[in-house]
């Protein structure tokens, strides 16, 4: 099983470039979720999706926006990258609201220069 | 402000010595606690979903409690093995469905 699958692993983009994470999953999970991990930090969650064809804003979604496209995919852009974005990306997903757990992707580790 | 505590935030143990680790959160509003384990370049894997008061789980040598009443839950390794060192990670959600993760505690096993 694939589980939950995020694309590229890693990237290096200049302020101001613009790069779209890419989040998959084959779970059937009706949920979905972008967390970024920064040094010293919990796991924070930017944005999420309850279901196909909504999404809601998370505790920092400054500088950034997604797309439920399907129940399998769940994008996250960012259309002008800062040096404060510099982060490690994680895309996870659930069954309902998280309460049975999440299953999360590999990362993406997203440096800005 | 919802606050989620990992304490340590870091330990080193030798190994086939038990281990222990704390989780603080808020005792209002109550609906689950996760642990998950996090090795280094790897995703965190869930270990345990606790929702009960009193509830205790337990995986292997791995065993968790919970109290929600007061607001913590323990992470126990019974016989540390090198293949334990990784990042234990607790996760906090209420009936809002509002979930929040602790930094985590970063556990060393030494041979």
């Amino acid at each position: 099983n694939a589980g939950v699958t995020q694309t590229p692993k890693f990237q290096v983009l200049k302020t101001g470039q613009s790069m779209t994470l890419q989040c998959a999953q084959d779970m059937n999970h009706n949920s979905m979720y972008w967390y970024r991990q920064d040094p010293g930090m919990g796991l924070r969650l930017i944005y999420y999706s309850a279901s196909e064809g909504t999404t809601d804003k998370g505790e920092v979604p400054n500088g950034y926006n997604v797309s439920r496209l399907n129940k399998r995919e769940f994008s996250l852009r960012l259309e002008s990258a800062a040096p404060s974005q510099t982060s490690v990306y994680f895309c996870a997903s659930s069954v309902g609201r998280g309460q049975d757990g999440y299953t999360f992707g590999s990362g993406t580790r997203l440096t800005v220069v | 402000i919802l606050n989620v505590e990992q304490s340590p935030q870091s330990l080193h143990v030798q190994e086939g010595d038990s281990t222990n680790f704390t989780c603080s959160f808020p005792s209002s509003n109550f609906y689950a606690l996760h642990w998950y384990r996090w090795e280094t370049a790897k995703s965190p894997e869930a270990l345990f979903v606790m929702t009960l008061n009193g509830d205790e789980k337990k995986k292997g040598r791995i065993s968790a409690t919970l109290n929600t009443k007061e607001g913590y839950s323990y992470l126990y390794i019974k016989g540390s093995q090198p293949e334990d060192s990784a990042t234990y990670l607790c996760a906090f959600m209420n009936r809002d469905d509002k979930i929040i993760f602790g930094k985590g505690t970063r556990l060393h096993i030494l041979p």
